[in-house]
């Protein structure tokens, strides 16, 4: 079945612990994103990668780190976490960065808790 | 700063009602998408529209561009409970080389039995 994985699904963690949030997607996709999600605020991008070893800022960056060795593995890492880094967080991929037909495909998202 | 504005924010119907949600913006976009998204699931896409003017149908939901592609609706015919969810558009503009989505804040939608 074609699907980005995300791992773990709910995550509490503390103030300054470093974790990390893994992404897989089976699809080939050339393109992976992170967002967040936060009442008000709606779905804003966190980084995005084109392909593989190409990453770029989107437009909530702070804090955040990204890595992509492979092409279908996108993790985000949370050096020292803060309070308000709690929220929901989302792995999308698409075929491409730059058509506009392509539409994303989501993984089913991490709830994390920064205490 | 480009937005996308969603409205109504919030919408509850019977079963079998009939209803459009609408999402607008100042901007042109390259495309439009709409995504369904069930609370603790990621949102998944309905489908995208490219060509100002364009319809697209997908049973009994009809999405359509406008010709300026500025804006575009989603109509849904005798709604059921299964269509209840979160509905996001997503506004898709050129940033350098990448696509970036800008995305509208969703419409809440309740159909009741």
């Amino acid at each position: 079945e074609a699907q980005v994985t995300q791992n773990p699904r709910y995550l509490i963690t503390v103030t300054g612990k470093k974790l990390t949030v893994t992404c897989s997607q089976n699809m080939n996709h050339e393109y992976m994103s992170w967002y967040r999600q936060d009442p008000g605020l709606g779905l804003r991008q966190i980084y995005y990668s084109m392909n593989v070893e190409v990453t770029d800022k989107g437009d909530v960056p702070e804090g955040y780190k990204v890595s992509r060795k492979e092409k279908r593995n996108f993790p985000l890492i949370l050096e020292s976490p803060s309070p308000n880094q709690t929220s929901l967080y989302f792995c999308a991929s698409s075929p491409s960065g730059t058509n506009p037909h392509y539409g994303y495909t989501f993984g089913s998202g991490t709830r994390l808790t920064v205490v | 700063t480009q937005l996308l504005e969603q409205s109504p924010q919030f919408l509850s119907i019977q079963e079998g009602e009939n209803l459009t949600v609408y999402c607008n913006s100042s901007s042109v976009f390259s495309s439009l998408q709409w995504y369904r998204q069930e609370p603790g699931e990621g949102p998944v896409l309905l489908v995208t529209v490219v060509t100002g003017g364009e319809v697209k149908k997908l049973k009994r939901l009809t999405f359509q561009f406008g010709d300026a592609r500025k804006d575009s609706s989603l109509h849904i015919t005798a709604a059921q409970p299964g269509d209840t969810g979160l509905y996001l558009c997503a506004g898709g503009v050129n940033a350098g080389n990448n696509r970036k989505l800008i995305w509208g804040l969703g419409t809440s939608l309740a159909v009741n039995p």
